[in-house]
């Protein structure tokens, strides 16, 4: 059974562009979370996507957006990039978005602002 | 707010030391709370978790116990190996919103297991 799979692994952006990032969920999977790492924060909660619909969303500007597909498929989306942005951007996908049910994490797409 | 506080790393220990990587949590009700795993240039794992006080996970010799008297969910191990080291967090789910989608993380502790 494949995991969880986000596409690119690694990207270099300049500032002031905009980038999309994508996610696809184990299958079966239809709730999918975005987290973003940096040294100096940790692991932040980005957004939170059930059945298309996004059910949360963490302490983000709105320059971070995401979306989700029939497919549970899941893009985020990062405009008018910062420096700041340059982080470890994972995805981690669930069969239903419930605290008891196992969260199962991508390797993430390593993104560099420059 | 929600909050979890693990302690600071890198730790390193000799391979079949005994392990412990403290850590408390601030929340309102009653979370869940879990140990993830991150090798190097990978995503996270589960490595065990917790839904209720008292509770104990257990997984791959490592344990951890929910204590809602001291709001602490350490993670133990009695005999590490080299290919334990990675960065370990602690992290709870969200009660108010009810779903593991949005964990709160600790800032995550550094394990270097020499031979």
């Amino acid at each position: 059974k494949a995991g969880v799979t986000q596409t690119p692994r690694y990207l270099i952006k300049t500032r002031g562009q905009q980038v999309t990032l994508s996610c696809s969920p184990i299958s079966g999977h239809r709730s999918v979370s975005w987290y973003q790492q940096t040294p100096g924060q940790g692991l932040q909660f980005l957004f939170e996507y059930f059945s298309e619909t996004q059910r949360n969303k963490g302490n983000f500007p709105g320059r971070f957006s995401g979306r989700q597909f029939s497919n549970s498929r899941s893009e985020m989306n990062v405009s008018t990039l910062e420096l700041g942005d340059s982080a470890l951007y994972l995805c981690a996908s669930s069969i239903i978005p419930d605290r008891y049910t196992e969260a199962f994490f991508g390797q993430g797409t390593r993104l560099t602002v420059v | 707010g929600n909050s979890v506080t693990q302690m600071e790393g890198p730790v390193t220990l000799s391979e079949e030391a005994f392990l412990t990587i403290n850590c408390t949590y601030t929340a309102t009700g009653y979370p869940s709370l879990f140990w993830y795993v991150q090798y190097p240039g990978e995503g996270l794992q589960l490595l065990l978790k917790a839904t209720k006080a008292d509770d104990k996970g257990s997984n791959k010799g490592f344990e951890a116990t929910y204590r809602k008297e001291t709001t602490s969910f350490h993670l133990e191990k009695g005999s590490v190996q080299v290919s334990d080291s990675a960065v370990y967090f602690c992290a709870l789910s969200d009660i108010l919103r009810g779903s593991q989608g949005n964990l709160i993380f600790g800032k995550g502790t550094k394990l270097s297991v020499k031979p």
